[in-house]
C-alpha cells in the first residue's frame, strides 16, 4: 500500500518564473514508479513525466522535471517558464511494480498569472 | 484516433434512480478503472478490471457495480444505494506491460443526483 501528501494545496507563479510542487510518498514496496498528472479547467488528465524508482536519473519532459530523493521519499516536480496554460490542478501518484492501482495526492492548484 | 471515451459529460439523475456511465477505450489496454472525484479528495479507485469478465473494488466500491463483457468497454453503475453519489467521474486505462501500468484518462462525467 502507498500513501502520497502533496502539502501545498495552492500556489501561484508570474508568467515566464519557474516554481515547485512539492510531493512525499511512503510505500512498502521496493520498486515503484511515481507519476504526475495535470488537470486543467477541462477536467482532462494529463500525464506530465513519470519517474522509475530504481532509475537514480531524474527525469525530464522539457520545462518540467523532477527532483527525486528516494532515501527522502519525495518527488517534487518543477516547472521552468511557466505559461499560462500551465494553470491546472496538479497530481502526484505512486504505483508499485505489479501493481495495477495508483494513488494520488489530493492536489495542488497551481494558478500562473500574466 | 486511439483514446477513451466517457459518455456523456454531463448526467441528471433523481434520488433514487440506477444510472449507468459510459467508459470505452479503443487502446487495447488489459486493464480499465474507474475514479471518484471529489473537491479537495484527488482521485479514489472504485472498481478495476485486469480482464474481460473480471473485476476487483477499490476502495469505495460501495454502492457501485460495473461490467466487463468486452475489452473495449468497461461501464460503471452508480446504485440509488450510493449515500453521495454526485461527483465527477474518471475511467482510465493502461497496458500491462511496461512502464508501471500508465493510466491513460479519459473526459470524465459530470453525475448530478438531486
Amino acid at each position: 500500500a502507498q500513501t502520497v501528501t502533496q502539502s501545498q494545496p495552492e500556489m501561484s507563479v508570474q508568467e515566464a518564473e519557474t516554481v515547485t510542487l512539492s510531493c512525499t510518498y511512503d510505500t512498502s514496496e521496493n520498486n515503484y514508479y511515481l507519476f504526475w498528472y495535470k488537470q486543467p479547467p477541462s477536467r482532462q488528465m494529463i500525464l506530465v513525466i513519470r519517474q522509475e524508482a530504481y532509475k537514480q536519473q531524474n527525469a525530464t519532459e522539457n520545462r518540467f522535471s523532477v527532483n527525486f530523493q528516494k532515501a527522502a521519499k519525495s518527488f517534487s516536480l518543477k516547472i521552468s517558464d511557466s505559461q499560462l496554460g500551465d494553470t491546472a490542478m496538479y497530481f502526484c501518484a505512486c504505483s508499485g511494480a505489479g501493481s495495477y492501482q495508483l494513488t494520488f495526492g489530493k492536489g495542488t492548484k497551481l494558478s500562473v498569472i500574466p | 484516433d486511439g483514446g477513451i471515451t466517457q459518455s456523456p459529460k454531463y448526467l441528471f439523475r433523481k434520488e433514487g434512480q440506477n444510472v449507468t456511465l459510459s467508459c470505452e477505450q479503443n487502446l487495447n489496454h488489459d486493464a480499465m478503472y474507474w475514479y471518484r472525484q471529489d473537491p479537495g479528495q484527488g482521485l479514489r479507485l472504485i472498481y478495476y478490471s485486469q480482464i474481460v469478465n473480471d473485476f476487483q473494488k477499490g476502495d469505495i466500491a460501495e454502492g457501485y457495480s460495473v461490467s466487463r463483457e468486452k475489452k473495449e468497454s468497461f461501464p460503471l453503475t452508480v446504485t440509488s444505494a450510493q449515500k453521495n453519489p454526485t461527483a465527477f467521474y474518471l475511467c482510465a486505462s493502461s497496458s500491462l506491460q511496461g512502464y508501471g501500468y500508465e493510466q491513460y484518462f479519459g473526459p470524465g462525467t459530470r453525475l448530478t443526483v438531486t
